[in-house]
């Protein structure tokens, strides 16, 4: 079945470490997204990329980033310079052009301690 | 920037009835569309309804409504015979038309529904 595939699903890290969180899809969609969810404020934008090799900066960017080296995957890591990175993480997929929806992965769960 | 706002942080309904979660959002453009997203318990985002705004019609899934209002810039998802099921994050989402290079979705705080059996 086609879908988005997040891992881990729960991860644990000690501050002043840098972790990668991995998002793989087999929906050959050209777009995929990374989003920040923390209670009360939604959902927000960390990072895009509409094509390979090429990304572009979301709304809260800073202590992040990304590589696009193959469409199927879009790895996002978090680094030391992130304040607060303790979040749930989710990755999105969306085709190339149309309605513009968004196909969600089951998230991933980042705790600092 | 384009803003989305869901005034309701959270909401109640009897199971069997109907419920409707509010939305409004800030646009200058005149070609985007609009979606609701569920976030069940399992926490994985699920399109419920979209919405392209050169349509006049409002979009229906099943028992899922909305109630677009371009000129009011609302837009309200009407969910009729509550189920247990139904209970969950609701999201508001705006995107720009496919004409513009940025393409992100921009999404409101959320509304969170629980159904009472």
């Amino acid at each position: 079945d086609g879908g988005i595939t997040q891992s881990p699903k729960y991860l644990f890290r000690k501050e002043g470490q840098n972790v990668t969180l991995s998002c793989e899809q087999n929906l050959n969609h050209d777009a995929m997204y990374w989003y920040r969810q923390d209670p009360g404020q939604g959902l927000r934008l960390i990072y895009y990329s509409q094509i390979v090799n090429d990304f572009q900066k979301g709304d809260i960017a800073e202590g992040y980033s990304v590589s696009r080296e193959k469409k199927e995957s879009f790895p996002l890591t978090v680094t030391s310079a992130q304040k607060n990175p303790t979040a749930f993480y989710l990755c999105a997929s969306r085709r190339g052009r149309g309605t513009g929806e968004l196909f969600f992965g089951e998230g991933s769960r980042l705790t600092v301690l | 920037a384009q803003t989305v706002t869901q005034s309701q942080p959270e909401m109640s309904v009897q199971e069997a009835e109907t419920v409707t979660l509010s939305c409004t959002y800030d646009t200058s453009e005149s070609d985007y569309y609009l979606f609701w997203y569920k976030q069940p318990p399992s926490r994985q985002m699920i399109l419920v309804i979209r919405q392209e705004a050169y349509k006049q019609q409002n979009a229906t899934e099943n028992r899922f409504s909305v109630n677009f209002q371009k000129a009011a810039k609302s837009f309200s998802l009407k969910i009729s015979d509550s189920q247990l099921g139904d209970a969950a994050m609701y999201f508001c989402a705006y995107r720009r038309g496919s004409n513009f290079g940025n393409e992100k979705l921009t999404f409101g705080t959320g509304t969170r529904l629980t159904i009472i059996p």
